[in-house]
């Protein structure tokens, strides 16, 4: 079963604007990433959150980890063009597997 | 980091061939993964493709469909096997490298399956 939801599945936002993407997931989780994928290409590692983190920063980008409502939140300030893309959370549950379950994914536009 | 490459890029087969997708890192990396991505969706783990050993597989997914090499710690191959429509998807191999952090995965650019 998919361990990773996002909400919400597409969102369309002017440029400039801010995007805030959601994710949750079902069971106990090791770390919590998120990555982009550019018009179905390959995947591009955005920035990753340990289960014992509850914020993170990466330049535009701001991560958001709630262990007790397994959720996570993903924004994009002052988004550009170029942020159009998918997104998707993914989680890996620990136990030395590395194995990471994605979600379903939002598709963000931002319209120039 | 790693640069991760796959070929093909992309190629349009026949219901009932097989094609084999190449995946070639640049570095020496501890683990690879194939991953499929039907139309429209989200990634779902095929394998754990391991070096000098069978692969792993998850549920759902068969050697004997999605026969996987990995001769190497820089190199690995998936065989999608008797094809037919349902087949058509992105997929995709990822590599662990062995940079000491933990679960960054980098991705190839997938390769685009069609079976007609």
């Amino acid at each position: 079963s998919q361990q990773g939801e996002e909400d919400p599945q597409a969102l369309s936002i002017q440029e400039g604007e801010n995007a805030t993407m959601n994710c949750s997931y079902k069971t106990s989780i090791n770390n919590l990433q998120w990555y982009r994928q550019n018009s179905g290409r390959g995947l591009v590692h955005l920035i990753l959150i340990r289960s014992n983190e509850r914020e993170k920063h990466s330049g535009r980008l701001r991560v958001t980890l709630d262990t007790s409502k397994k959720s996570s939140s993903l924004l994009i300030t002052a988004s550009r063009a170029a942020d159009t893309a998918s997104y998707f959370c993914a989680t890996e549950t620990g136990a030395g597997s590395y194995q990471l379950t994605f979600g379903k994914g939002t598709k963000l536009s931002v319209i120039p | 980091s790693a640069v991760i490459s796959q070929k093909p890029s992309r190629d349009i087969c026949q219901r009932g061939t097989s094609l084999t997708i190449q995946c070639q890192v640049d570095s020496q990396v501890t683990m690879m993964f194939w991953y499929r991505q039907q139309p429209g969706q989200s990634l779902t783990l095929i394998a754990t493709a391991n070096q000098g050993s069978e692969a792993t597989y998850e549920s759902g997914f068969v050697i004997d469909k999605f026969p996987i090499s990995r001769p190497n710690l820089t190199f690995s191959t998936l065989t999608v096997s008797n094809m037919s429509p349902e087949d058509s998807s992105i997929y995709l191999c990822s590599a662990l490298p062995f940079s000491g952090r933990i679960s960054e995965q980098y991705f190839g650019p997938g390769t685009r399956l069609t079976v007609t």
